[in-house]
């Protein structure tokens, strides 16, 4: 089945680490998004990539970093600099323009130790 | 700016009963569009609908219904006949065409339905 597969679903950092979230989709979508969803505040975007070897900003990019280098893969790394990354991350595809519908992972949750 | 209010925090019914999820929205573009997505206790957002700015006609989908109105920037969606499978977290999002931020969808807070037996 086709779909977006995002790992782990749990995971815990520690003071002063990096960590990275993966994501991997077999949609042969060509955009990736990486969505934070705090309680109470909806999802905020972190990072875009509308094609291999792109990506720009979302609103909270400070603390994170994505890669794009293959089109199925857009992991998402949390810096030591994002000082509250305690949250639910979501990855979600589409096909290409922002005004398709974005197909979604079933997120981690990431967690401070 | 543009925006995306659910004024609603959580809203708990009996089942069978219909209600009514409000989405308000903000932006000084023309062209724009809505959508609603649906996450159930699983976590992944489930798409259910989509409406572009120049099509303010009614939908209705099974027991899901949506009410486009411009002139009060409302996109309601009624769930009629509710059932336990209904409670999730659901969100209005809005996306808009051809400006300069183009790939970024603006989510509401969500609303969390609960739907008792």
């Amino acid at each position: 089945d086709g779909g977006i597969t995002q790992s782990p679903k749990y995971l815990f950092r520690k003071e002063g680490q990096n960590v990275t979230l993966s994501c991997e989709q077999n949609l042969n979508h060509d955009a990736m998004y990486w969505y934070r969803q705090d309680p109470g505040q909806g999802l905020r975007l972190i990072y875009y990539s509308q094609i291999v070897n792109d990506f720009q900003k979302g609103d909270i990019a400070e603390g994170y970093s994505v890669s794009r280098e293959k089109k199925e893969s857009f992991p998402l790394t949390v810096t030591s600099a994002q000082k509250n990354p305690t949250a639910f991350y979501l990855c979600a595809s589409s096909k290409g323009q922002l005004i398709e519908k974005l197909f979604f992972g079933s997120g981690t949750q990431l967690s401070v130790l | 700016a543009q925006k995306v209010t659910q004024a609603q925090t959580e809203i708990s019914v009996v089942e069978k009963e219909d209600v009514t999820l409000d989405c308000v929205y903000e932006t000084r573009d023309t062209t724009y569009y809505l959508f609603w997505y649906k996450q159930p206790p699983s976590g992944e957002l489930v798409f259910l609908i989509r409406r572009n700015s120049f099509d303010e006609q009614n939908e209705i989908s099974g027991r899901y219904s949506w009410n486009f109105q411009k002139s009060t920037s409302s996109f309601n969606f009624t769930i009629t006949a509710s059932q336990v499978v209904d409670s999730a977290v659901y969100f209005c999002a809005l996306s808009e065409a051809g400006s300069s931020n183009t790939g970024k969808l603006i989510f509401g807070q969500g609303t969390t339905l609960q739907v008792k037996p």
